[in-house]
């Protein structure tokens, strides 16, 4: 069965930068499909800010491109979030999630079950 | 980017009822929609991809139509269980963007 786990602080400080692992079990994330991060705003807006495909590449959102890092360690098969000089607008629920595709529709099919992460000093 | 108008936002409904829920794209996305539960506390739940392929072990009551800019989620026969919020979802390209979220309430 295929698990998603996120984890890291749940405080960060403002001007700071916020970084959170999600750890896979039950598939190799350099075997396939392509591996994001998904936040959801306490308004209820979702945005998804990028991802990190099997072979390492990477795409964000444009709107997050100057602070956005996606990076893995495939040793641990995890992959990792940071996002550089948030403000309290970075306050979310982040998730982590498996990009899959079926007759080439991509979707979300496996999440995390989410990290709530406030901006606050 | 693709916007993804959802509505409602919010909607109520009695066990049993028929609902549907809307979402508009800004452009056309050929198809490429995906549908997704959220109850409180949890993670979203694939429910719908390509506008109208339910995914395995969904409910038949869930159904999904559209095309060009225009889908809709149609849950037929609410059960209890079907009461959460409903994201829509861009899948043509990215950035991936979601409609705002359509909160069903029991009526």
């Amino acid at each position: 069965e295929i698990q998603l786990q996120e984890s890291g602080p749940g405080l960060v400080k403002p001007s700071q930068s916020l970084s959170l692992t999600c750890s896979v079990t039950g598939y190799t994330i350099t075997s396939g499909y392509d591996w994001s991060w998904i936040r959801k705003f306490p308004g209820n807006k979702m945005e998804w800010m990028g991802y990190i495909s099997n072979s390492g590449s990477t795409n964000y959102n444009p709107s997050l491109k100057i602070r956005i890092s996606i990076t893995r360690d495939t040793s641990k098969n995890q992959f990792f979030l940071q996002l550089n000089s948030v403000t309290t607008e970075d306050t979310a629920t982040y998730y982590c999630a498996r990009l899959g595709a079926a007759y080439g529709y991509p979707l979300f099919d496996y999440w995390g079950q989410g990290v709530m992460v406030t901006v606050s000093s | 980017d693709i916007q993804m108008t959802q509505s409602p936002t919010s909607l109520a409904a009695s066990v049993g009822e028929s609902v549907t829920i809307t979402c508009l794209a800004s452009e056309d996305i050929y198809g490429s929609l995906v549908w997704y539960q959220q109850k409180p506390g949890k993670s979203p739940q694939l429910l719908i991809y390509g506008a109208t392929i339910l995914e395995d072990g969904i409910p038949s009551r869930f159904s999904g139509s559209g095309s060009d800019t225009q889908y809709s989620l149609k849950i037929n026969s609410l059960q209890p269980e079907d009461f959460a919020s409903y994201y829509c979802q861009n899948g043509l390209s990215t950035p991936f963007t979601f409609g705002s979220g359509t909160k069903l309430e029991i009526k």
